[in-house]
């Protein structure tokens, strides 16, 4: 059974930086793009960053582009997202997600981690 | 960018009824369309793939349809557990893009 399962979030600063994290199983990891999505209270969905099965190539919204910054570690069936100069605007709740096939449909998704920036 | 713009914003419709959402995309995404639901609480659950393709375990009840810039979702006969919110998202072109939603609620 695919599961994922996000943590690392909390409530920061703005400006301040925070580290989430997605713990992949059931599945090889290596093989799959993996995904960002964002959703902010009381929001839609917004689609946030995709990283390619060896991390060489990477995709981000422009609102994030130089603050946010996708990485992965297939050792570890680990998916990261380096979030730095963090606003107001980023508050949401982020979901890792993982594609069907090889695409960008994304048919696992996790539960969701908080991430609040308030002062 | 391509934006894809959903209708209605709310739908109101009886269990039993027949439900039709609509998306519109500003640019040509081919087929490559999805549709989520998704409840308070829960994450989106992937319903529709390719348009027209129904995801694992989805019911019958629900269709795709649609290429290029119009896009339809259909559910024949709704059940009491099919009041959500739907989206529609792109994955043609980076970035990918969702619409803003449809709440369908009952009537």
């Amino acid at each position: 059974e695919v599961q994922l399962v996000e943590s690392g979030g909390g409530l920061v600063q703005p400006g301040g930086s925070l580290r989430l994290s997605c713990v992949a199983s059931g599945f090889t990891f290596s093989s799959y793009w993996m995904s960002w999505v964002r959703q902010a209270p009381g929001r839609g969905l917004e689609w946030v960053a995709n990283i390619k099965q060896d991390g060489s190539e990477k995709y981000y919204v422009d609102s994030v582009k130089g603050r946010l910054t996708v990485s992965r570690d297939n050792a570890k069936n680990l998916l990261y997202l380096q979030m730095n100069s963090l606003r107001a605007e980023d508050t949401a709740l982020y979901y890792c997600a993982r594609g069907i096939g090889g695409g960008t449909t994304w048919g696992y998704w996790g539960q969701g981690t908080l991430v609040t920036v308030s002062s | 960018e391509i934006v894809m713009t959903q209708s209605p914003a709310t739908l109101s419709v009886s269990p039993g009824e027949r439900a039709t959402l609509s998306c519109r995309a500003s640019q040509s995404v081919s087929t490559n369309l999805a549709w989520y639901q998704q409840k308070p609480g829960q994450a989106p659950r992937l319903l529709i793939s390719g348009a027209s393709t129904r995801a694992t375990g989805i019911p019958a009840r629900f269709s795709g349809s649609g290429s290029g810039t119009e896009f339809t979702l259909t559910i024949s006969s709704l059940q009491s557990e099919d009041f959500a919110v739907y989206y529609c998202q792109q994955n043609n072109n980076w970035p990918l893009t969702f619409g803003q939603g449809t709440k369908l609620e009952i009537k």
